[in-house]
């Protein structure tokens, strides 16, 4: 079965410096979102990423932000520079368009777990 | 914020039906519900959706009442790996897909043997 996966499963950085969270969405997925949960708390929604532009941002993807899909399979998250506050789980979902009427499940990653010290 | 009410946590025996319960009064006629769970900190995991029909798959089963104020999730025969924090999600379609879901903090259902 066809699977959403994300690389590192772990990421240990200091605060003030850039990573880049891989994920790499299931192959005929056209619609692909990054969310995150800080342990013990809801999963929260980031961004939604369409058509090679963004679709729907949440307040918590400010200017430190981006999203890319620098080719045909992965899809990237990037924080420029980290803060302690960026710890948390991030979780990579993609889903398919139009496949059947009416809404379209969402298939989520394994997350990252990003560790800023 | 999340649009929908839930019980923090529930029990069910092994084998039994676990029938999880979710408020959602003031969903509007285009808006969908979705069951989502989230075992342990793996990535949440679709279940289910419907709009106004009662709905069945091979993992569950969804009833939504006629005025649409409220649904039940009905595992038919919990196990040990049902257990999870379970999400009940009320967003509308947009050309196909979900959106951004809209995460609560839901129902942590404890199977026990």
């Amino acid at each position: 079965e066809p699977e959403v996966t994300q690389t590192p499963s772990h990421q240990v950085t200091q605060m003030g410096q850039e990573v880049i969270l891989r994920c790499v969405p299931i192959s005929n997925h056209l619609y692909f979102y990054w969310y995150r949960q800080i342990l013990g708390q809801k999963v929260e929604f980031l961004v939604s990423f369409y058509n090679n532009e963004i679709s729907e941002k949440s307040e918590i993807f400010d200017d430190q932000f981006s999203v890319e899909r620098p080719d045909g399979s992965n899809f990237t998250l990037k924080i420029r520079s980290t803060k302690l506050e960026d710890s948390a789980m991030y979780f990579c979902a993609s889903s398919v368009v139009l496949r059947r009427e009416g809404a379209n499940e969402q298939f989520f990653g394994p997350g990252t777990r990003l560790t800023v010290l | 914020d999340a649009k929908t009410t839930q019980p923090p946590s529930m029990d069910c025996a092994e084998g039994r039906a676990a029938n999880l319960p979710c408020n959602h009064s003031t969903i509007s006629g285009n808006e969908y519900v979705y069951w989502y769970r989230q075992i342990h900190s793996q990535g949440p995991q679709y279940i289910i959706h419907g709009l106004k029909n009662n709905e069945t798959n091979e993992m569950a089963s969804l009833i939504i009442t006629e005025d649409r104020k409220s649904s039940t999730l009905i595992l038919p025969h919990a196990t040990l790996r049902d257990t999870a924090v379970y999400y009940c999600i009320v967003r509308v379609a947009i050309g196909g897909s979900q959106g951004n879901l809209i995460f609560g903090k839901g129902t942590k259902l404890s199977v026990k043997p």
